[in-house]
């Protein structure tokens, strides 16, 4: 079966300190992967999405980035995070647009 | 651009009772994917319905059903026999083809079930 796993659950970070947060998907191949963040209360808002390894597509400007250096891996980065940085961040997954995504269970992320 | 509006920021519904959460989207797009999805206080986002556009019978999930009306963009959702476990944020959400595989989210609904 298919599962996909993100981590640290929760995150404490000073600005201007670096980001690294990773997420995997098992159980399948070239699957189409996802970040968002959701602020406290509110939607979710795409900040990347990859079709293959490598493929980054960008939606908001802004002060992260992500990579795809293996076909189910996926890292969201910053170099120096910002206060308005801070929010919960899904990864997700999808093989086919006629089904929904598979999210991971987040990273709540706090920046001090 | 596309989007997803979801009406009701809140709703409050008794257990046992029945409670429908709307959306209306908004796309030029024929074929397309309907969502529904379920976010209790974990914040793990739970797929808990689709509809495909093509298909004109609302799709259903044991307590949980769709009224789809194409022609309005209309995708509501019932939960009937409402349980404690069902309170958490809702969200509407789409895929078109040309939109490839991004799904389009709604802000959500936060229900309340009252004991």
């Amino acid at each position: 079966s298919q599962t996909i796993h993100q981590w640290p659950a929760t995150l404490v970070q000073p600005v201007g300190s670096p980001l690294s947060l990773e997420c995997t998907v098992e159980g399948t191949s070239n699957p189409n992967l996802y970040w968002y963040r959701q602020a406290a209360g509110r939607g979710l808002q795409l900040l990347f999405y990859s079709v293959g390894i490598g493929q980054i597509s960008s939606e908001v400007p802004q002060n992260l980035s992500a990579s795809r250096p293996q076909d189910r891996q996926f890292i969201l980065s910053s170099k120096k995070l910002l206060l308005s940085d801070s929010g919960f961040y899904l990864c997700a997954w999808s093989v086919d647009r006629g089904y929904g995504y598979t999210f991971g269970s987040g990273t709540r992320l706090t920046v001090v | 651009a596309q989007t997803v509006t979801q009406s009701q920021p809140e709703m409050s519904v008794q257990e046992a009772e029945t409670v429908t959460l709307s959306c209306t989207y908004d796309t030029s797009e024929s074929d397309y994917y309907l969502f529904w999805y379920k976010q209790p206080p974990s914040r793990q986002m739970i797929l808990v319905i689709r509809q495909e556009a093509y298909k004109q019978q609302n799709a259903t999930e044991n307590r949980f059903s769709v009224n789809f009306q194409k022609a309005a963009k209309s995708f509501s959702l019932k939960i009937s026999d409402s349980q404690l476990g069902d309170a958490a944020m809702y969200f509407c959400a789409y895929r078109t083809k040309t939109s490839g595989s991004r799904l389009t989210f709604g802000e959500g609904t936060q229900l309340t079930v009252n004991p």
